[in-house]
């Protein structure tokens, strides 16, 4: 079974700042999705960015960017210019390709301080 | 993106009671997923909800504590049968939209008492 592991269950930085986020994955396969979701305190979980494993390029929405090793199956999340909204829980998801199911990490705990 | 409203968002309940959650979508989707996160932990799928189908639960959730109804495109419903302390959590419905995205609705927080 696929497993997501989030190393790091806390995390500050400072406003306007950049903060990386940690990811890795086990699988076997090798068609899948990984994507990052922003949880704030409202509850309201967020689509953040998505990777396809068969691309290359790492996916880029603005100030959110991802460092996709494919051979190290690692997935890390990098945040430039930090906001005070962007204080949230964020999670790490994997989705095997063929499959809707999303496994999720256990999430780390992002505060941006003033 | 999808529009996903849940009803109640938070219930307090006793011991023993079951409890609706209903979760509604601005538009008609094929699939919709039921999701537990508890107490400062992560999500956990206990099930996926086709309509005109029986759901099909993931491993160490069954039918009799978590029914789900799924009566048209746009709606799903997900009791939680017998409720003790254990099942204090947050439960979110989700929604597959295209091709990669699943789109979340902002929860049902549910204390047991």
């Amino acid at each position: 079974a696929q497993t997501v592991t989030q190393s790091q269950p806390e995390m500050s930085v400072q406003e306007a700042e950049t903060v990386t986020l940690s990811c890795t994955y086990d699988t076997s396969e090798n068609n899948y999705y990984l994507f990052w979701y922003k949880q704030p305190p409202s509850r309201q979980m967020i689509l953040v960015i998505r990777q396809e494993a068969y691309k290359q390029q790492n996916a880029t929405e603005n100030r959110f960017s991802v460092n996709f090793q494919k051979a190290a199956k690692s997935f890390s999340l990098k945040i430039s210019d930090s906001q005070l909204g962007d204080t949230a829980m964020y999670f790490c998801a994997f989705r095997q390709g063929g499959s809707e199911k999303l496994v999720f990490g256990k999430g780390t705990k992002l505060t941006v301080n003033p | 993106s999808a529009v996903i409203s849940q009803k109640p968002s938070r219930d307090i309940c006793q011991r023993g009671t079951s409890l609706t959650i209903q979760c509604q979508v601005d538009s008609q989707v094929t699939m919709m997923f039921w999701y537990r996160q508890q107490p400062g932990q992560s999500l956990t799928l206990i099930a996926t909800a086709n309509q005109g189908s029986e759901a099909t639960y993931e491993s160490g959730f069954v039918i009799d504590k978590f029914p789900i109804s799924r009566p048209n495109l746009t709606f799903s419903t997900l009791t939680v049968s017998n409720m003790s302390p254990e099942d204090s959590s947050i439960y979110l419905c989700s929604v597959l939209r295209g091709t990669y995205e699943q789109y979340f609705g902002p929860g049902t927080r549910l204390t047991v008492t």
